[in-house]
């Protein structure tokens, strides 16, 4: 059975700071999804990452897959409020298979 | 607006009482998905269709639970003799088999009272 794990679960930073947010997966996979969901809201697709060494950036955001540890990274950069919500990776084996989603707040 | 609809957005119902939901996905995409999703997890998918056909059903689509697709373009998801442990929000999400990244919808949260 697929797992998938992010770590952390719960992050408060200040504004301005850089953090990572960690995503394990337990076994071989097609592709990786990064997903944003508001509060009460639904799930926004950020990127999809396909290949080992896959990077992709937007804004402060950067997304990056290492097939080989099952690992994938969403690094922030100089944080911003606006960035506060709940990030979820998802793995696809025929079916997506999220993470438990790690909730970052941004402190002014 | 092309993105995926859903409807009701909310649901409130008693314990025992049938419940029906609507998702519209984006017109061009032949997948469709439905996940379920309660308070701090993330969503646990339920069943997918590929134009009409269901291809996958979760373990945890109860009997109560069926999905349907008729003409492949909306879907419906009924869950029967509803229970408290119903209550989560259900979403929905379609796909193209070119490009698969899977959009999701609005959702409907549903209250088992």
């Amino acid at each position: 059975e697929l797992k998938v794990e992010q770590n952390p679960l719960f992050l408060s930073m200040q504004e301005g700071k850089n953090y990572t947010i960690y995503c394990n997966y337990s076994t071989t996979s097609d592709r990786l999804y990064w997903y944003r969901q508001d509060p009460g809201k639904s799930l926004e697709s950020l990127f999809v990452l396909l290949s080992n060494g896959a990077v992709k950036q937007e804004g402060r955001l950067m997304a990056s897959l290492d097939t080989k540890a099952r690992l994938s990274t969403l690094h922030i950069t100089a944080a911003v409020h606006d960035l506060s919500a709940t990030y979820f990776c998802a793995v696809v084996r025929g079916k997506l298979t999220f993470g438990t989603g790690t909730r970052l707040t941004i402190i002014p | 607006d092309t993105g995926v609809s859903q409807d009701p957005r909310h649901k409130i119902t008693k314990r025992g009482q049938n419940v029906t939901f609507r998702c519209d996905p984006i017109s061009e995409h032949n997948r469709l998905y439905w996940y379920r999703q309660t308070l701090g997890q993330g969503p646990e998918f339920l069943t997918y269709f590929q134009n009409e056909a269901q291809l996958e059903k979760s373990r945890l689509l109860s009997d109560r639970f069926s999905a349907e697709r008729p003409k492949g373009s909306f879907s419906t998801l009924e869950i029967q003799r509803t229970e408290q442990g119903d209550s989560a929000m259900y979403l929905c999400a379609s796909s193209s088999t070119v490009q698969e990244t899977q959009y999701f919808g609005p959702g409907t949260r549903l209250l088992v009272l």
